[in-house]
């Protein structure tokens, strides 16, 4: 297994254009994490999944945000009507279920509305 | 919010030990401390986490206080790839019993000097 996949890795967009980014975990991990990180800040929380279910989702997640994780597997984050605020690093993250479990992240999907 | 606080940058000369400290005093009983670091673009790279004994693995160790309010992460003999932010993150549960989330405060920018 090579790890956590996000694809792509680098998206421009204009404003008011709809993009979707694609998160394939480690095979097996049935949790799921998106996280946002703008320049100089640490990653911030945005939704995780359990399998298919989406169990928490951050205010941070505005209703222009939808996750999708299908059939467990691989999960998407699409967003409408981009602004440049959501120029940002999106990140995706996997791990098993469990307490004494660890998170392993993407490298991240940068994405640049101009 | 982060449940850590860490001083926001440290030095460290090439092939000395780099112990980067973070405080957590309000951390629970069953909360776990985990350790990532990200360099430059990259994702966030999962080194290490413990509960309340201390831990060691093949990248660094895990020092946690018996009172389990702070720790520090020991990376015996720094090089220069070393250099990165270091985030220590206290997990906390989620909003669905049994679900957990990872929140990032700013971290520790590391620099390894030659």
């Amino acid at each position: 297994d090579t790890g956590v996949s996000q694809n792509p890795r680098h998206k421009i967009t204009k404003r008011g254009q709809n993009v979707t980014f694609r998160c394939d975990p480690i095979s097996e991990h049935n949790r799921l994490y998106w996280y946002r990180q703008t320049l100089g800040q640490g990653p911030e929380f945005l939704t995780y999944f359990q399998n298919e279910a989406q169990l928490e989702k951050s205010r941070l997640l505005s209703d222009r945000f939808s996750a999708e994780r299908p059939k467990g597997s691989f999960s998407t984050l699409e967003i409408q009507r981009t602004e440049q605020g959501d120029s940002a690093m999106y990140l995706c993250a996997s791990s098993l279920v469990g307490q004494n479990t660890e998170a392993f992240f993407g490298q991240g999907t940068r994405l640049t509305v101009v | 919010d982060a449940k850590t606080t860490q001083p926001p940058s440290m030095d460290c000369a090439e092939g000395r030990a780099a112990n980067l400290p973070c405080n957590h005093s309000t951390i629970s009983g069953n909360e776990y401390v985990y350790w990532y670091r990200q360099i430059h673009s990259q994702g966030p790279q999962y080194i290490i986490h413990g509960l309340k004994n201390n831990e060691t693995n093949e990248m660094a160790s895990l020092i946690i206080t018996e009172d389990r309010k702070s720790s520090t992460l020991i990376l015996p003999h720094a090089t220069l790839r070393d250099t990165a932010v270091y985030y220590c993150i206290v997990r906390v549960p989620g909003t669905t019993s049994g679900t957990y989330k990872y929140i990032f405060g700013t971290g520790t920018r590391l620099k390894v000097l030659a």
